[in-house]
């Protein structure tokens, strides 16, 4: 069965300090790989999506990037992070042409 | 852009009435999905639907796409406690099977 995994779960960063969130999808091959951040209380707002290897496609212009090395991870990061980039950060794969999305646990992100 | 607009915004209801919430799009949608987050968790795939006039049970939950693909319902019948949390519509559209657009979703508290 596949498998998502998201870490850290919570973090606290001050604001300035660089950001690298990774996620890793076990268990299946070239998926679709997304990062969404949710504030608290409010929808999903989709950040990067993936469809393969070096593949990014970015869908909020802000301070942040996103990378695939791998098949299989997708990692987002941040040179210096704002007050503003504190939230709920959601990874999500979804298996090709089934379009149906399975979420990571998420990292909840606090920039001081 | 494309948008998929979620009503209401929030639901209390008393533990055994009927809940449900709307999803309307302006264009054709290609498929639409429903997503139930539980406070503090990520968002769970719920169904799929893809048919024009589709209707889907699960349990106590139904689930309907509109003739014109252009708006979806998802109701809950006599609800209960483990229902709490907050349900998302997500849409595809015509070539843009890549990435989905989520509605603002529905929080649910049930007082028992």
């Amino acid at each position: 069965s596949q498998t998502i995994h998201q870490w850290p779960a919570t973090l606290v960063q001050p604001v300035g300090s660089p950001l690298s969130l990774e996620c890793t999808v076990e268990g299946t091959s070239n998926p679709n790989l997304y990062w969404y951040r949710q504030a608290a209380g409010r929808g999903l707002q989709l950040l990067f999506y993936s469809v393969g290897i070096g593949q990014i496609s970015s869908e909020v212009p802000q301070n942040l990037s996103a990378s695939r090395p791998q098949d299989r991870q997708f990692i987002l990061s941040s040179k210096k992070l704002l007050l503003s980039d504190s939230g709920f950060y959601l990874c999500a794969w979804m298996p090709r042409q089934i379009y149906e999305q399975y979420f990571g646990p998420g990292t909840r992100l606090t920039v001081t | 852009g494309q948008q998929v607009m979620q009503i209401p915004q929030y639901q209390h209801v008393q533990e055994g009435e009927d809940f449900t919430t709307y999803c309307n799009s302006s264009t054709t949608l290609s498929n639409i999905q429903w997503y139930k987050q539980r406070p503090g968790g990520h968002p769970v795939f719920l169904i799929q639907l893809v048919k024009s006039g589709e209707v889907k049970k699960q349990k106590r939950l139904t689930f309907q796409f509109g003739e014109a693909k252009k708006n979806s319902s998802l109701h809950i019948t006599a609800t209960q406690t483990t229902d709490v949390g907050t349900y998302f519509c997500a849409g595809t559209f015509s070539g843009g099977y890549n990435k989905l657009i989520f509605g603002a979703g529905t929080r649910l508290a049930v007082h028992p």
